[in-house]
């Protein structure tokens, strides 16, 4: 059975730091691993899709990297601002299974 | 007009009501999704359906039940509501593609639900 975590599970950082967020999975087996944000009461919403042939996708500020020897995945942001305050989740689909979710890791970002 | 739809955003009921939460979607999807979310335990699956006659149980799926009105609706049921579903519930679309590429999930806004 698929399991994914996250560390850490909350983060503060000063305003223009670079930080990372990683993310674990037990089945290195993975058809694409998602990274998502969630604001307070609101839903989901996708960042970046990394699929098994990649190693990396980038999206502005953000870059998301992937190991599947390794079993893990990390989130760059880089130069955070107060906007990237939130919740990020990562997600793993194993083909023909169904997407499994971590615990996410909160973020705060002081000003 | 958002892509994906959700009714009611909150919800307060008592123990033992039947309740329906009801999702809608434009995307034009064949995937559906009911996920629940507690605090620190991520996103548990519910139940999801691959088309309209295609509904399949989750991980969590004891207690809940659900309807595939149409390829654009697909409703969770609570048919006895007790404290412990008391979560953040979510319901999700995806473009799966059989020839290939990726699979993306797309997400309502949530419904509260605080069941007393």
């Amino acid at each position: 059975k698929q399991e994914v975590t996250q560390i850490p599970a909350a983060l503060s950082v000063p305003e223009g730091e670079n930080l990372v967020l990683n993310c674990s999975f037990t089945d290195s087996a993975i058809y694409n691993l998602q990274w998502f944000r969630q604001d307070p009461g609101k839903g989901l919403t996708s960042l970046l899709l990394i699929q098994s042939s990649q190693r990396e996708q980038t999206s502005g500020r953000l870059n998301a990297s992937l190991d599947k020897s390794s079993g893990r995945s990390t989130l760059y942001i880089a130069a955070s601002q107060p906007g990237d305050s939130a919740t990020y989740l990562c997600a793993v689909n194993n083909y023909g299974q169904n997407f499994v979710f971590g615990p996410g890791t909160r973020l705060s970002v002081l000003p | 007009d958002a892509d994906v739809t959700q009714t009611p955003r909150n919800r307060i009921t008592k123990t033992g009501k039947r309740i329906m939460l009801e999702c809608s979607q434009t995307k034009g999807h064949d995937r559906m999704y009911w996920y629940r979310q507690d605090p620190g335990l991520g996103l548990r699956l519910i139940y999801y359906s691959f088309d309209v006659k295609d509904i399949n149980k989750g991980e969590i799926s004891d207690g809940y039940s659900v309807s595939r009105q149409a390829q654009a609706k697909f409703s969770l049921s609570l048919e006895s509501a007790i404290p412990n579903q008391t979560a953040l519930y979510f319901c999700a679309t995806s473009d799966f593609r059989p020839a290939g590429g990726p699979e993306t999930q797309y997400f309502g806004p949530g419904t509260r639900l605080l069941v007393l």
